[in-house]
């Protein structure tokens, strides 16, 4: 089955640091796509990455970059330089080829504080 | 291009009444996807419509159902409501089902049961 594990219940950081938000996953479908997606408190989902499982490299943009490991089956979220409009919650999601593109397993996601 | 629309934005209901729930996909999008988000159960799929034909169905009881228009705009229906469906309803629209789309959000509608 599958499963999206965000560890991290909240974080907090001072505005500047660097964060990591974590996100390890369970499929057993060999085609499938990962995403990141950002909630502000006005409550709409932002998409911020999608990745699929045949593309491990790594992305940045901007201040914000990924790490897809699929030999841990992690794809991890790292801020740099954080800012405070950074603050929000994080969801980590999961879609399969076997049980549809559009069919989103979230993680329960991480809420980002970010104090000036 | 304007985004996806929900509406509208919050309701409140009273048990055992039905409820209707309207989602206005970005412009050329096909593929609306429901999803239901509670403190509880975080995010959870609901379904999904493309071509006014449901492709994929949640784990969700036969109370929650939906439809979708000749225009890609999509209705989800909760008949009989409970307290337990009090939740933040968010649309996802896409191009299509090709599996290199990326969904779209909307700001979601927040139903209170009461």
């Amino acid at each position: 089955a599958q499963k999206v594990t965000q560890a991290q219940t909240e974080i907090s950081v001072v505005e500047k640091e660097d964060v990591t938000l974590d996100c390890v996953y369970e499929t057993r479908d060999t085609t499938y796509y990962l995403f990141w997606y950002k909630q502000p408190p006005s409550g709409e989902l932002v998409f911020l990455i999608r990745r699929n499982s045949f593309d491990e490299q790594n992305e940045i943009s901007g201040r914000y970059s990924w790490n897809f490991q699929k030999s841990t089956s992690s794809f991890n979220f790292t801020i740099t330089a954080s800012q405070v409009v950074d603050s929000a919650v994080y969801f980590c999601a999961l879609s399969e080829a076997r049980t549809g593109a559009n069919n989103l397993f979230f993680g329960t996601g991480t809420r980002l504080t970010v104090i000036p | 291009k304007a985004g996806v629309t929900q509406t509208p934005r919050y309701l409140i209901k009273t048990r055992g009444q039905q409820v209707t729930l309207s989602c206005s996909p970005i412009s050329g999008h096909r593929s609306v996807s429901w999803y239901q988000q509670t403190p509880g159960q975080g995010l959870q799929f609901l379904f999904e419509y493309f071509s006014e034909t449901q492709r994929n169905k949640g784990n969700f009881p036969g109370r929650f159902s939906g439809r979708q228009f000749s225009n890609s705009r999509s209705e989800m229906n909760v008949s009989t409501l409970e307290l337990g469906d009090s939740a933040l309803y968010l649309c996802a629209s896409s191009f299509g089902l090709d599996w290199a789309t990326e969904a779209f959000f909307g700001q979601g509608t927040r139903l209170t049961v009461v």
